[in-house]
């Protein structure tokens, strides 16, 4: 049981350039998460997910599209990568966040330059 | 949560000590609650949660005490080991949310 993977685990990019972030959970969650986390600050939601087919907007969307094809994966997408965005990202998924909470991957590691 | 820039609030105790880490919630209305311990270069995991309708629950060696008057949670450890060294952090969720909230963090440092 692997539960939440994240690749890739770094990745050094141009401004400019784009990515995709993908995470793949195997606990059949509902629920997934993508979150950043810049130093001395807690987790901010990117965007999330309440099952296939389904994204929404947390806190700080702007720069970022997402997408939920299949049940077991969540794709984060730049676009057009700029310094601001370099961060340690983090995706999670929960089966249900009103009884459970969040299993986290082990980030990914991003630098814009 | 409050942001408190680039500098961590850090707790430093004596191996063997208890730890007690703080965190202030924002929402009164919030009726579920986790700490959560983040580990250098790793995800965050779940330590212990408690509901609005507890004020207390142990698990192994952490305590969670919730304190809804004055919107407080706090995370006790006892016999900290050097394996608690790790940043910690608070999460709410508002009684009609599904997202949870999470605080800045407290970085727990412990002294051989």
């Amino acid at each position: 049981n692997a539960g939440v993977t994240q690749t890739p685990k770094f990745r050094v990019l141009k401004t400019g350039q784009s990515m995709t972030l993908l995470c793949a959970q195997d606990m059949n969650h509902e629920y997934m998460y993508w979150y950043r986390q810049d130093p001395g600050m807690g987790l901010r939601l990117i965007h999330y997910s309440v099952g296939e087919g389904t994204t929404a907007k947390g806190e700080v969307p702007d720069g970022y599209n997402v997408s939920r094809l299949k049940k077991q994966n969540f794709l984060l997408g730049l676009e057009s990568a700029a310094p601001s965005q370099t961060s340690v990202y983090f995706c999670a998924s929960s089966y249900s966040p009103r009884t459970y909470g969040y299993t986290f991957g082990s980030g990914t590691r991003l630098t814009v330059v | 949560g409050e942001s408190v820039g680039l500098h961590l609030p850090t707790l430093s105790v004596q191996e063997g000590d208890n730890s007690i880490i703080n965190c202030a919630y924002s929402n009164s209305a919030s009726d579920y609650f986790i700490w959560y311990k983040q580990e250098s270069g790793k995800g965050p995991q779940f330590i212990i949660d408690i509901r609005s309708n507890m004020d207390k629950r142990q698990g192994q060696r952490v305590t969670v005490l919730l304190n809804k008057t004055v919107k407080h949670l706090s995370l006790q450890i006892a016999a900290t080991q050097p394996g608690d060294s790790a940043v910690y952090f608070c999460a709410e969720r508002g009684a009609y949310g599904q997202n949870f909230v999470f605080g800045p963090g407290t970085r727990l440092s412990v002294l051989p």
